[in-house]
């Protein structure tokens, strides 16, 4: 049974620049939701997408957006990249948008801005 | 606003030293408290889920209890592959749609 996978693993970009992030759910699973991990802090809630739908959104601003597909993998696209969006960024995916499951992680994609 | 509060930041324990971590929260409704474990460079991995006060859940050498305003994960006896930091997080469910806040983690060190 495969688990969430992201890539690529890791990721330098210059500041300014665009970058794409790529996450495939665990199998059976339908909601992926995307958080933000700063070096030394819990991870912060960017977004969920639910049937192709964003559904919930934290407090990150529109320069970051995402996408999901049919297949219900997603893509986190972050635009106009600040020193400050260096962190790792971590995929979660679970069955359905709301009601009680667990959340499970992929490996996470480490985006290091210079 | 739902916030999440781990404490210690980090503890350095000996190997076979029981102790506990703390996770205090205030959440607009609690729908479930998740209990994560992540090592250095990795996503977290699931735990325990959590539901309602008075619940226990167990696992090896882990266990974690919940009340109305906080959880523990007591560990016994630890070894040092449990070393890592353990992620504290409550369910919110707003409009429909979940998301997880997270606490801040404690780092649990265990020396040989």
């Amino acid at each position: 049974d495969a688990g969430v996978t992201q890539s690529p693993t890791h990721l330098i970009k210059t500041r300014g620049q665009q970058v794409t992030l790529r996450c495939s759910p665990k199998s059976g699973h339908d909601t992926v939701s995307w958080y933000q991990q700063a070096l030394g802090q819990g991870p912060q809630f960017i977004f969920q997408y639910y049937e192709e739908e964003e559904r919930q959104r934290g407090n990150f601003p529109d320069r970051f957006s995402g996408h999901q597909f049919p297949n219900y993998s997603s893509e986190l696209n972050v635009n106009a990249l600040l020193l400050g969006d260096s962190a790792l960024y971590l995929c979660a995916s679970s069955l359905g948008a709301g009601g009680r499951y667990e959340q499970y992680f992929g490996p996470g994609t480490r985006l290091t801005v210079t | 606003e739902d916030q999440v509060t781990q404490s210690p930041e980090a503890l350095r324990l000996q190997e076979g030293e029981s102790s506990s971590l703390n996770c205090s929260y205030t959440v607009s409704g609690l729908r479930g408290l998740f209990w994560y474990r992540q090592d250095p460079g990795k996503g977290p991995e699931f735990l325990f889920t959590l539901y309602s006060a008075g619940e226990e859940k167990e696992k090896e050498r882990l266990k974690a209890t919940l009340t109305k305003k906080e959880s523990f994960l007591h560990i016994t006896a630890p070894k040092p592959e449990d070393s890592a930091t353990y992620l504290c997080a409550v369910q919110a469910v707003i409009q429909g749609a979940q998301k997880l806040v997270f606490g801040q983690g404690t780092r649990l060190t265990i020396n040989p």
